[in-house]
C-alpha cells in the first residue's frame, strides 16, 4: 500500500462543475502539498497545508489531520485546469531527511467545454 | 527570475552511454531534489541535497550519481544507461526549512534505447 493514495486517478467534468480530487495518507505528516502538473510538464505548488483550510483563487485545499486526510477543490472548474493533479507529504521524519516529500500517483483532470 | 533550470529538455541515449542531466536555481536555497516519474507512478526521490558538499540518496538512488560543489547548481549522472532509466526527471529546489514549498523545473524527457 503506498503511503499517499490519490482518489479518482481520472476524473473528468464538464466546464462550470464543482470538482472533489481527495488524498488519503498513512504517515504522521507536518505537512501536505498539492501541486499541479500541466500537460506540457512542468510542475508547480499550490497549496501547503499543516491544517485547516487554504483559499486560492476558485481552488480551495482542506486537511483533516485526525482523519489522515485532504480535498482539493476547485469550483466554476474551466478547461484551462485541466492537468494532473498531484497530492505529496512531507513526513514527521522529514526534519533529519531533507524535508523530503512521498508523492501520490495523481489524478488526471479533464474538464470539457 | 530564472527559478529552477534543468538542461536538456529532451535526450536519446543507447544503453551503456553516459550523461549529465543539469539543474541550477538562482533562489538561494539550501535544499535540492532529483525525481523520476514514470508512467502512472508518482515521483520518486532519486538524491537530494541539503547544501554545498552534502548529498544523500533517495528511495531509488541506483544507477545515478550527484554531486553538489555549488549552492547553484545540482547536477544528476547516468554512469551506464539502462533502458529502466527511460523516465522524465525533475530538479526541484526548497528553502528546506520548515514547511516551504519546492519548485521544480520543467524536466528532462530521458529515453534509453
Amino acid at each position: 500500500k503506498n503511503e499517499v493514495e490519490q482518489s479518482p486517478q481520472n476524473l473528468t467534468a464538464q466546464e462550470g462543475e464543482f470538482i472533489t480530487i481527495n488524498c488519503s495518507y498513512s504517515v504522521g505528516i507536518s505537512a501536505l502539498h498539492w501541486l499541479q502538473q500541466h500537460p506540457g510538464g512542468g510542475i508547480v505548488s499550490l497549496f501547503m497545508l499543516s491544517s485547516g483550510k487554504k483559499k486560492h483563487g476558485r481552488l480551495i485545499a482542506t486537511i483533516n489531520i485526525q482523519e489522515k486526510h485532504s480535498s482539493l477543490h476547485i469550483t466554476a472548474s474551466h478547461p484551462r485546469d485541466s492537468a494532473v493533479y498531484i497530492c505529496a507529504v512531507r513526513a514527521m521524519s522529514g526534519e533529519t531527511s531533507g524535508s523530503r516529500l512521498t508523492f501520490g500517483e495523481g489524478t488526471q483532470l479533464t474538464v470539457n467545454p | 527570475n530564472a527559478g529552477v533550470t534543468q538542461t536538456p529538455k529532451f535526450r536519446i541515449l543507447k544503453i551503456g552511454q553516459s550523461m549529465t542531466l543539469q539543474c541550477a536555481q538562482d533562489m538561494n536555497h539550501n535544499y535540492m531534489y532529483w525525481y523520476r516519474q514514470d508512467p502512472g507512478m508518482g515521483l520518486k526521490l532519486i538524491y537530494y541535497s541539503v547544501g554545498a558538499g552534502i548529498t544523500d540518496k533517495g528511495e531509488v538512488p541506483n544507477g545515478y550519481n550527484v554531486s553538489r560543489s555549488t549552492t547553484e547548481d545540482f547536477p544528476l549522472r547516468l554512469e551506464l544507461a539502462a533502458p529502466s532509466q527511460t523516465s522524465v526527471y525533475f530538479c526541484a529546489s526548497g528553502k528546506g526549512k520548515g514547511n516551504q514549498p519546492q519548485h521544480f523545473g520543467d524536466g528532462t524527457r530521458l529515453s534509453i534505447l
